[in-house]
């Protein structure tokens, strides 16, 4: 079955400088979601879109910002990166069932390795 | 202020025991829970869900048990394998699309011979 591509899998970049990742969902899944995973730590909420709106926005710096496009696909853009910012970046996608007395399971990506030098 | 809780970081267990790994929370508004497992360097892969609506629920070697009134939940995995080796992470989000995952600081299972 197919899964959820992010891409690039690993990043380097220098201090103040730009990053991009990709996130392709689930095909016919309508909403992904952002996280963030510094060493030894749980996995973080950035930020999530369903149907292409922003839905939910956790603890993502200013310095970040995020889009859903058209095809579903989100990227996440980083600017100003500073070494903090190293961590694994994992996009996760789901169907929005709207179920009574439910939640959507989201599907997690392989995550994108991004490293500030 | 961490919501969701995994006080074991760590746990040994023969191959074919029972493993048991427990998973605390607090906020109330949690009402869906999940698990899931992480190799290194691999994205979280979705295990078990448990409505709260539900007390158990089951797939295959793996088991969710929910005890709403004690804001408590197990993973029970039997028998446990080898490749069951992995550290996994309990996930608690309140009922609704595309609501956020929280995360608990996750418990490495070590499945020994």
């Amino acid at each position: 079955a197919a899964g959820v591509i992010q891409s690039p899998r690993h990043l380097i970049k220098e201090k103040r400088e730009t990053a991009t990742l990709k996130c392709y969902p689930i095909p016919r899944h309508d909403t992904v979601y952002w996280y963030q995973q510094g060493p030894g730590q749980d996995p973080q909420f950035l930020i999530s879109f369903y149907e292409k709106m922003q839905s939910d926005k956790g603890s993502i710096p200013d310095r970040f910002s995020a889009q859903q496009f058209s095809d579903y696909h989100s990227e996440l853009n980083m600017s100003s990166l500073e070494l903090g910012d190293s961590a694994l970046y994992f996009c996760a996608s789901s169907l929005a069932l709207r179920l009574a007395g439910g939640a959507d399971t989201q599907y997690f990506g392989p995550g994108t390795r991004l490293t500030v030098l | 202020d961490q919501q969701v809780k995994q006080n074991s970081p760590s746990l040994s267990v023969q191959e074919g025991r029972i493993s048991i790994l427990n998973c605390d929370y607090t906020n109330s508004m949690f009402d869906y829970f999940l698990w899931y497992k992480k190799y290194p360097a691999e994205g979280p892969t979705f295990l078990i869900s448990i409505s709260s609506i539900k007390d158990k629920n089951e797939d295959g070697r793996f088991t969710v048990f929910l005890n709403k009134s004690a804001k408590h939940l197990s993973l029970h995995i039997v028998p446990s394998q080898p490749g069951d080796s992995a550290v996994y992470f309990c996930a608690a989000t309140p009922t609704g699309t595309a609501s956020k995952l929280t995360f608990g600081t996750g418990t490495r299972l070590q499945v020994t011979l």
